[in-house]
């Protein structure tokens, strides 16, 4: 089946740590997107990507860092300049065409 | 600037009633309205979605409703059920933007058996 992975599900970080959230899609989309959300909050954008090599900063990508080596994989890093990094974090991809996006099922970090 | 203001922040309606989130945009450019429904834990899956060149659309007990005039747009969800309770989220793109979606701030709907 066709559909967008996110690793973990569940990710612990200590203080001044750096993590990796892992993306990875098999739909061919040439779009794929990072967005962060806060309980009961809504979608906010980090980083996106329109095609591989190429990325562009969302409205809070501040101690992330993102990189498109390869059209499947759209890995996010959680730096140690990241002051409040417990969230949900979801992954989406879209394809050449407007028919919405498909998310990941979301990795849960948490800070300890 | 927020380009896509959504309402209410939450609902709470019993079994069998018609609840309502309204969307109102800014950016005449759009031409592609897609509603998600997320459950907790999860992500958001695509519900429904409307171009402008319609009024209205309807997928089982899902209807949309858009008014171009006034730029706004909704979502009915008919004889509402407690497993309906999840969050909504209104969004908007124009295919001159690369297709990226602009989201509403969502709607946490509950559902009272």
């Amino acid at each position: 089946d066709g559909g967008i992975t996110q690793s973990p599900k569940y990710l612990f970080r200590k203080e001044g740590q750096n993590v990796t959230l892992s993306c990875e899609q098999n739909l061919n989309h040439d779009a794929m997107y990072w967005y962060r959300q806060d309980p009961g909050q809504g979608l906010r954008l980090i980083y996106y990507s329109q095609i591989v090599n190429d990325f562009q900063k969302g409205d809070i990508a501040e101690g992330y860092s993102v990189s498109r080596e390869k059209k499947e994989s759209f890995p996010l890093t959680v730096t140690s300049a990241q002051k409040n990094p417990t969230a949900f974090y979801l992954c989406a991809s879209n394809p050449r065409g407007p028919y919405g996006y498909t998310f990941g099922s979301g990795t849960r970090l948490t800070v300890v | 600037q927020q380009q896509v203001k959504q309402s209410p922040q939450s609902l709470i309606v019993q079994k069998g009633g018609i609840p309502i989130i309204n969307c109102a945009y800014e950016n005449t450019a759009f031409d592609y309205f897609p509603w998600y429904q997320q459950f907790p834990g999860k992500g958001p899956a695509l519900l429904i979605a409307i171009r402008p060149d319609v009024s209205e659309k309807k997928e089982g007990r899902f209807t949309i409703s858009f008014n171009k005039s006034a730029k706004q747009f909704s979502l009915h969800i008919m004889d509402s059920q407690p497993g309906d309770s999840a969050t909504y989220f209104c969004a908007a793109t124009a295919n001159n933007a690369g297709n990226m979606l602009t989201f509403g701030g969502g709607t946490r709907l509950m559902v009272k058996p």
